[in-house]
């Protein structure tokens, strides 16, 4: 079975600039996230789809941070502009029934 | 919200050695989960553990839910293992997880 797809894996912007993030989540799962990991924290939601609906985006900035989930498959998450604080890993996550999670290998995102 | 704080903070082992990580947690949880963060930065799931004992290979664990704890016990370590280890809970009704401030654990040869 194949685990949960991110692109790219690494990323290098400047300020200002937007970027996107893209995941496949594993087949058959309807609950998707996508996590913030600072460097020396620990991954933090910013938003939770079920199927292509939104679940929780209660820690998404949502003035620069966007996200969808067409066809209740892949998801996207845009940053637009990017800020220095912004560097960070992205990762993606599913589960079956919302319990268990699967994460991704990540986007390691560098702001300049 | 829910506090998560795992101890120790940071780890040095020599190979083949034995150890025990702890997760406390503040509030009722309904999931429990045990990571394996390797250097490369991938999440690697242990365990799916709200409650009781599991076991796979050298690595075991156990939450005692009704007093807010979980130990995860790594048992002739390998310099494989090393890497951070993170804990992370679910609680109420939402599925999101919360991540404890994790255990930085090296395993030197």
């Amino acid at each position: 079975e194949a685990g949960v797809a991110q692109s790219p894996r690494y990323k290098i912007i400047e300020k200002r600039q937007s970027v996107a993030f893209w995941c496949n989540p594993i087949s058959g799962h309807a609950t998707l996230y996508w996590y913030q990991q600072i460097l020396g924290q620990g991954p933090k939601l910013l938003i939770q789809f079920q199927n292509n609906g939104v679940v929780d985006d209660s820690q998404l900035p949502k003035d620069r941070f966007s996200a969808e989930r067409l066809k209740g498959v892949d998801s996207t998450l845009k940053i637009q502009p990017a800020k220095l604080e912004d560097s960070a890993v992205y990762l993606c996550a599913s589960s079956l029934y919302g319990y268990e999670q699967y994460f991704g290998p990540g986007t390691r995102l560098t702001v300049t | 919200g829910i506090q998560v704080e795992q101890s120790p903070p940071d780890l040095i082992l020599q190979e083949g050695a034995n150890s025990t990580l702890r997760c406390n947690f503040s509030d009722s949880v309904n999931n429990l989960q045990w990571f394996h963060q390797n250097p490369w930065g991938q999440l690697i799931n242990l365990f799916y553990i709200p409650s009781g004992t599991k076991q796979n290979g050298r690595l075991s664990a156990t939450t005692v839910a009704t007093e807010r704890y979980s130990l995860l016990y790594i048992s002739s370590s390998q310099t494989t293992d090393s890497g951070v280890y993170f804990c992370a809970v679910q609680t109420g009704g939402g599925n999101k997880l919360t991540f404890g401030t994790g255990t930085q654990l090296k395993v030197e040869l």
